[in-house]
């Protein structure tokens, strides 16, 4: 009953390093989404997968790629990281045209130096 | 550009107050969703409703399709109702798989 599991929690990266972020969701959801939380920005959509195979960029997308690895699991990759993209990341899934909640995994804090 | 707009941005309340949290948007939407985050916390859905009203526990939600505008109420609150409020809504037709945040009420109720 795990719902979407995301990892690391935290990171700490020089600039220009590289880094994947890890999401898993047992739900069976089609829907997953990538979104950076900013201080007084609120959250903002990186890149979602409406459905397995299929990948789109949101309002944010710069500097990062996703992959759809199967229906489960989506991932967030920084090639080069930025201290820019020091943020709080949330992977989220739902089924939204069924009608489903929206559901969060705890966050990642990334911090850029 | 589609907005959902929040108010108020803070809140302080008394323990055993009713609270209200406003919400409102531009374009017609498919679903309205409430959620709520704790201090360094994750991310926990509250309601999803598309018109009405929905109750869960001293939480109430409330839609009015045609003012297009939500409330969230939280009856006789307590220090543990403390949290970000986040309204987000799904906008009909295309991009609709995407979800559209308001920038959150920070709520902090004093014992």
């Amino acid at each position: 009953n795990a719902g979407v599991t995301q990892t690391p929690k935290f990171q700490v990266l020089k600039t220009g390093q590289s880094m994947t972020l890890q999401c898993a969701q047992d739900m069976n959801h089609n829907s997953m989404y990538w979104y950076r939380q900013d201080p007084g920005m609120g959250l903002r959509l990186i890149y979602y997968s409406a459905s397995e195979g299929t990948t789109d960029k949101g309002e944010v997308p710069n500097g990062y790629n996703v992959s759809r690895l199967n229906k489960r699991e989506f991932s967030l990759r920084l090639e080069s990281a930025a201290p820019s993209q020091t943020s709080v990341y949330f992977c989220a899934s739902s089924e939204v045209f069924r009608g489903t909640e929206a559901f969060f995994g705890q966050g990642t804090r990334l911090t850029v130096v | 550009k589609n907005e959902v707009e929040q108010s108020p941005q803070n809140l302080t309340a008394q323990e055993g107050e009713f609270i209200t949290i406003n919400c409102s948007y531009s374009v017609g939407i498919s679903a309205l969703h409430w959620l709520q985050q704790h201090p360094g916390g994750g991310i926990v859905s509250l309601f999803m409703l598309s018109s009405g009203k929905k109750k869960h526990g001293r939480l109430i939600a409330t839609i009015n399709i045609q003012e297009k505008h939500s409330s969230l109420h939280i009856t006789a609150s307590h220090p543990r109702d403390s949290a970000v409020y986040i309204c987000a809504v799904t906008y009909s037709g295309a991009g609709s798989y995407q979800l559209t945040f308001g920038k959150g009420t920070k709520l902090s109720v004093i014992p």
